[in-house]
């Protein structure tokens, strides 16, 4: 099954602008993570955030838990053109990671 | 380095015929191995995972079984395929339960 769930479902935005993108899930998780996939292609993980941490960056990529909501965030600062893709996250115990329906953002010239 | 290899990228079966889709991991050893589906425009599926050899547990119930005959080789089949299992199919590894790393994906079609 599916445990997170993105929102929003796409999301368009011009070069140089902000994209953020949320997800949530149902049960308690060890981590949280984010993967990108470009059309046609394999996901490339891009982000982990543990359940003990609240923010993590890496690059342009900024990632929140609230395990209390039970939601995370992934904002992309500065987008670029190739930055246009899918974006999933993934929630992750034992050995099984689960992954949403992903946010399609499309980045303009 | 670790590399994972999935092939073919593309494949058109008829409906009714066998399938077979091979993924090797290169670079590690005891990895947790995966199979996912995607349809168009969609999140992905678990379909198998693997946490070592000949140790397959399946998420759904469908067409389709998997196979581990080696610590770095994970094998989806069908004895008959259906229109239904047309998708894109892609295989991962894990080590330890953390991040996955996904092949180049296969686009399966069946006719």
């Amino acid at each position: 099954s599916q445990q997170g769930e993105e929102d929003p479902q796409a999301l368009s935005i011009q070069e140089g602008e902000n994209a953020t993108m949320n997800c949530s899930y149902k049960t308690s998780i060890n981590n949280l993570q984010w993967y990108r996939q470009n059309s046609g292609r394999g996901l490339v993980h891009l982000i982990l955030i543990r359940s003990n941490e609240r923010e993590k960056h890496s690059g342009r990529l900024r990632v929140t838990l609230d395990t209390s909501k039970k939601s995370s965030s992934l904002l992309i600062t500065a987008s670029r053109a190739a930055d246009t893709a899918s974006y999933f996250c993934a929630t992750g115990n034992d050995y099984k990671l689960s992954f949403g329906a992903g946010t399609t953002v499309t980045v303009r010239a | 380095s670790q590399t994972i290899h999935q092939w073919p990228a593309t494949l058109v079966q008829p409906v009714g015929s066998p399938l077979s889709l091979e993924c090797t991991v290169e670079g590690t050893s005891n990895p947790n191995l995966y199979w996912y589906r995607q349809a168009a425009g969609r999140g992905l599926q678990l379909l198998f995972y693997s946490v070592g050899i000949g140790q397959i547990s399946s998420e759904v119930p469908q067409n389709l079984s998997a196979s581990r005959p080696q610590d770095r080789q994970f094998i989806l089949s069908s004895k008959k395929l259906l229109l239904s299992d047309s998708g894109f199919y892609l295989c991962a590894w894990s080590g330890g339960g953390l991040e996955a790393f996904f092949g180049q994906g296969t686009r399966l079609t069946v006719v």
